[in-house]
């Protein structure tokens, strides 16, 4: 079974369109987390939710939206898309109550959104 | 602030040699630190990491990283390196006193490894 997977695997769209990545674990985790690796390989943190709280917010645009129906869940939907949004999307989860914040991240297996 | 720097954008070693991937970082207080590896097309794998206590650590695959607080660095090793292991690597860092924040990635470090 899969760990952590993310859907699409691809997604290729126009500019200004409106798109949504959806990530789910069954690994039982209290926290999750999206990624963007960009081009060069650069990781950089998008958003942190700690069941269902959103607890990491970094500097991304508006049209980024996370939302996290439950626990398993945290999808990351993308309006009105630009050229620059073009890159990987990691999801990831760890379990923070009861082991702290030096527990190790799972990720899944990437998005790779492509703005034409 | 944290921050940790990967100086090596590529390193290449013949199949057989011992194999380093540096890290060095920098935390205000102490750190939790981490080597993931990621292999084409996929996501990012945990290695291993250093918590506290012993300051050489061994991982998954035969890796190992040494802390060093004074050089804060904590460089990943491996005795004999073998082809499949050639992937980018990321060493990650956390304030442990920073409570959420996020933790903070290298740019990468690509291993390759020459049969």
């Amino acid at each position: 079974d899969t760990a952590v997977s993310q859907t699409p695997k691809y997604l290729v769209t126009q500019m200004g369109n409106d798109k949504s990545i959806k990530c789910e674990q069954n690994l039982g985790h209290d926290t999750m987390y999206w990624y963007k690796q960009d081009s060069k390989k650069f990781l950089k943190i998008m958003f942190s939710y700690n069941n269902k709280e959103l607890i990491i917010n970094e500097t991304v645009p508006n049209r980024f939206s996370p939302k996290s129906p439950d626990k398993a869940h945290l999808n990351l939907h993308i309006n009105s898309l630009e050229l620059g949004d073009s890159a990987v999307y990691f999801c990831a989860s760890s379990q923070v109550r009861g082991q702290g914040w030096n527990n190790e991240q799972f990720f899944g297996p990437g998005t790779r959104l492509t703005v034409l | 602030a944290q921050s940790v720097a990967q100086p090596e954008d590529q390193v290449n070693v013949a199949e057989g040699n011992p194999l380093t991937v540096k890290c060095t970082y920098s935390v205000s207080g102490n750190p939790y630190l981490f080597w993931y590896v990621q292999y084409p097309n996929r996501g990012l794998q945990f290695l291993l990491k250093y918590i506290t206590g012993d300051n050489l650590v061994k991982g998954s695959y035969g890796f190992e990283a040494e802390f060093n607080k004074s050089q804060t660095s904590f460089h990943l090793k491996k005795p004999s390196a073998l082809v499949s292991d050639s992937a980018l690597y990321f060493c990650a860092v956390r304030d442990r006193n920073s409570g959420n924040t996020p933790l903070v990635f290298g740019k990468g470090t690509r291993l390759s490894v020459i049969a």
